[in-house]
C-alpha cells in the first residue's frame, strides 16, 4: 500500500535553533517527492521537489534530503525565525496513475 | 495575478443542504484538482479535471459534483450535504500532470455541516 509516514507529528523550537523533520513513503514506483510549508488557514506552498537523482536540494535556509534506497527524505530548517511556524507537508509522486501520496504533515512551532 | 481563488472562504450548513465552492486561476493552467483536509490525515483528492470540459473521480468522490465550463474555472459541488463532509477544502491547478508539475493551491475554504 502506498503510505507517506511524518515524524515527529508536532514540535516546539526555540527561534534560532535548527530542526530536521522526517519522511518515510513506501510509494513505488518512486517518481518524486516534494515538500510543502503550509501556513495556519492558507494553501499549501511548495519548498522543494526532488527526482530520483537528487540526494539534496537547497531553499534558502530549507534543505530537503533524498536517500531512494531506504526510501526516507528529510528538511532541515536552519536558524529558524516565527515565520517558519507552519506545517510542513512530504509529498510523493508514484511514476502511473497519477498518483500523489500525501503525508500528514508535522506541526511546527518556533517560540522567541 | 491573483493566482488560484476560492469562494467562500467559510460556510456553515445544515445536513441536506446543498452548496458550489468556486475556485478560479488566472495561470492558464489545463489541470485542476479539489482536495479535502482532515486533521491528522493529508490532503485526499475529491475530483480533478485535465482540461476544459473534462472531470474525473479521484480517491474520495462520493457525494460531490464537479463541473469545469470554462478553462479558468472548477466548481465543486454537494448536492445533499453530510456532517462528514465538514472538512477544508483546497482547489489547486497544474500546467500539466501534477506527478510532474508543480501544483499551485488556493488559501481554501472551511465548510462546517451541522
Amino acid at each position: 500500500k502506498n503510505q507517506v509516514e511524518q515524524s515527529p507529528q508536532s514540535l516546539i523550537i526555540l527561534e534560532g535553533k535548527n530542526c530536521t523533520l522526517q519522511c518515510n513513503y513506501t510509494v513505488s514506483p518512486f517518481s518524486n517527492l516534494r515538500w510543502y510549508k503550509q501556513d495556519t488557514g492558507r494553501g499549501p506552498v511548495s519548498l522543494t521537489i526532488m527526482t530520483f537523482s537528487e540526494n539534496t536540494k537547497s531553499n534558502g535556509r530549507y534543505t530537503a534530503t533524498l536517500d531512494a534506497d531506504t526510501k526516507q527524505s528529510s528538511l532541515h530548517i536552519t536558524a529558524s525565525q516565527l515565520s517558519d511556524s507552519a506545517s510542513y507537508i512530504c509529498v510523493v509522486s508514484a511514476g502511473v496513475g497519477d498518483k500523489l501520496v500525501f503525508g500528514a504533515g508535522t506541526i511546527l512551532r518556533v517560540k522567541s | 495575478n491573483a493566482g488560484v481563488t476560492q469562494t467562500p472562504k467559510f460556510r456553515v450548513l445544515k445536513t441536506g443542504q446543498s452548496m458550489t465552492l468556486l475556485c478560479a486561476q488566472d495561470m492558464n493552467h489545463e489541470y485542476m484538482y479539489w482536495y479535502r483536509q482532515d486533521p491528522g490525515m493529508g490532503l485526499r483528492l475529491i475530483h480533478y479535471s485535465v482540461g476544459e470540459g473534462t472531470t474525473a473521480k479521484g480517491e474520495v468522490p462520493d457525494g460531490y459534483n464537479v463541473s469545469r465550463l470554462k478553462k479558468q474555472n472548477f466548481l465543486l459541488g454537494l448536492e445533499s450535504a453530510a456532517p462528514s463532509q465538514t472538512s477544508v477544502y483546497f482547489c489547486a491547478s497544474s500546467l500539466r500532470d501534477r506527478v510532474y508539475d508543480e501544483q499551485y493551491f488556493g488559501p481554501g475554504t472551511r465548510l462546517t455541516v451541522t
